[in-house]
């Protein structure tokens, strides 16, 4: 089957820094990725769709210059949480297909704390 | 906008018991619905994918059903066992996009 990996698995850090989380398709091409987050006891939230070379399409209510996006190529999207503060504390989870009607393969996800 | 919700929001059964978890969604517009399985603190396992023309998957003890025009999907759970412990999740595509569900926490007593 076809795996994604995510990278880092757990990330710390302090206020005001900024945090790179890879996600890859290990064994297939993805022209399009989605980033989601998921706030304890809650369910994944779509944050945006990440496109092989173009801009990312953000859901209302996500900043796109805090969450940068870049797919720059076709097994390769990562997200940069920018200047990273307690609130964005959350479980981050990338997820890709093969096409538009095959199985989602997700990351096993990114655990990021914020202090 | 497709709302998804998932009914119960947490379950506890005996060891061996049969059960169906539900989901519900708003826009029968779909591609398809997958069911998800996550472990606490984990990333989401595939479970079953039901493509909108099917009415019913099956693998192993699970089987998932989807009525589109009612909005509805079970997925069904025969002799269960505690290893089956965990939050279960439906999600539904529509054009590009995939909508989750609140989630079923899954806690089977041994």
């Amino acid at each position: 089957g076809a795996v994604v990996s995510q990278h880092p698995s757990r990330v710390i850090c302090k206020s005001g820094t900024s945090v790179k989380i890879e996600c890859r398709s290990l064994d297939f091409q993805a022209t399009t990725m989605f980033w989601y987050r998921q706030f304890p006891k809650q369910s994944l939230m779509l944050m945006a769709t990440s496109n092989e070379g173009s801009k990312a399409t953000y859901e209302q209510g996500v900043e796109k210059d805090k969450f940068l996006i870049n797919h720059a190529s076709l097994t390769l999207s990562t997200l940069t949480v920018t200047s990273a503060h307690p609130e964005d504390s959350s479980f981050y989870i990338c997820s890709a297909g093969k096409s538009r009607t095959d199985t989602q393969y997700f990351g096993p996800g990114t655990r990021l704390t914020v202090l | 906008k497709q709302e998804v919700t998932q009914i119960p929001a947490a379950l506890s059964v005996p060891e061996g018991e049969n059960l169906v978890l539900n989901c519900s969604f708003t826009d029968s517009a779909i591609y398809n619905l997958q069911w998800f399985r996550q472990d606490p603190g984990k990333g989401l396992t595939s479970l079953l994918l039901i493509q909108s023309s099917q009415r019913e998957q099956t693998s192993g003890r699970l089987n998932a059903s989807l009525d589109k025009s009612s909005g509805r999907s079970t997925l069904y759970i025969a002799a269960s066992q505690p290893g089956d412990s965990a939050t279960y999740l439906c999600a539904v595509k529509g054009g590009n996009q995939f909508y989750f569900g609140t989630g079923t926490s899954l806690t089977v007593i041994p």
